[in-house]
């Protein structure tokens, strides 16, 4: 079954620090798309990256980077040098064609920055 | 101006009352969505389109209907409201079917 896995619920950490959310999935799929996206305080849901399944290269932007493995089918995120602003909720979500491109998402980690 | 609107951003409701959330877009999207968001349980479709004469429930649909009455407006309607209603809801577009979603900026519903 499809399924999406963050298993962090929450993290703290001390601004400047570099931190990790991990996110797990589950497809049948050998085609698919995963994103991440950050849910600060506000409410509103940004978009941030799209990855297919085809590119396991690893981006980065900026301080944020995006590690996907397929062989753990795994596309983790981290954030160097981490900022206060980086505080929310962060979702990672996945698209594929058994479920009808439906994005399923994850339960998001809650990321909280102290300065 | 947001490519996503929802109206209203919140909204208290009594038990038992019907209310409409309405979302329009300005991204030429044809495809757009309904999710729920509830703490620790990440985003859960409630309705989605493919286009005006496409509708299709998504994994919590009952309790739920919808309307599509242009490409651009997309709205969901609580027929009966009960609290476990309460939520924050969002509407979201897609240009296809493997591409990120957009969304508006959420509706807090609460149901008292």
């Amino acid at each position: 079954a499809q399924k999406v896995t963050q298993a962090q619920t929450e993290i703290s950490v001390v601004e400047k620090e570099d931190v990790t959310l991990d996110c797990v999935y589950e497809t049948r799929d050998t085609t698919y798309y995963l994103f991440w996206y950050k849910q600060p305080p506000s409410g509103e849901l940004v978009f941030l990256i799209r990855r297919n399944s085809f590119d396991e290269q690893n981006e980065i932007s900026g301080r944020y980077s995006w590690n996907f493995q397929k062989s753990t089918s795994s596309f983790n995120f981290t954030i160097t040098a981490s900022q206060v602003v980086d505080s929310a909720v962060y979702f990672c979500a996945l698209s594929e064609g058994d479920s009808n491109y439906q994005l399923i998402w994850g339960a998001g980690t809650k990321l909280i920055i102290k300065p | 101006d947001a490519d996503v609107t929802q109206t209203p951003r919140n909204r208290i409701t009594k038990t038992g009352k019907r209310i409409m959330l309405e979302c329009s877009q300005t991204k030429g999207h044809d495809r757009m969505y309904w999710y729920r968001q509830d703490p620790g349980l990440g985003l859960r479709l409630i309705y989605y389109s493919f286009d005006v004469k496409d509708i299709n429930k998504g994994e919590i649909s009952d309790g739920y209907s919808v309307s599509r009455q242009a490409q651009a407006k997309f709205s969901l309607s609580l027929e009966s409201a009960i609290p476990n209603q309460t939520a924050l809801y969002f509407c979201a577009t897609r240009r296809g079917r493997n591409t990120e979603a957009f969304f508006g900026q959420g509706t807090r519903l609460t149901v008292v």
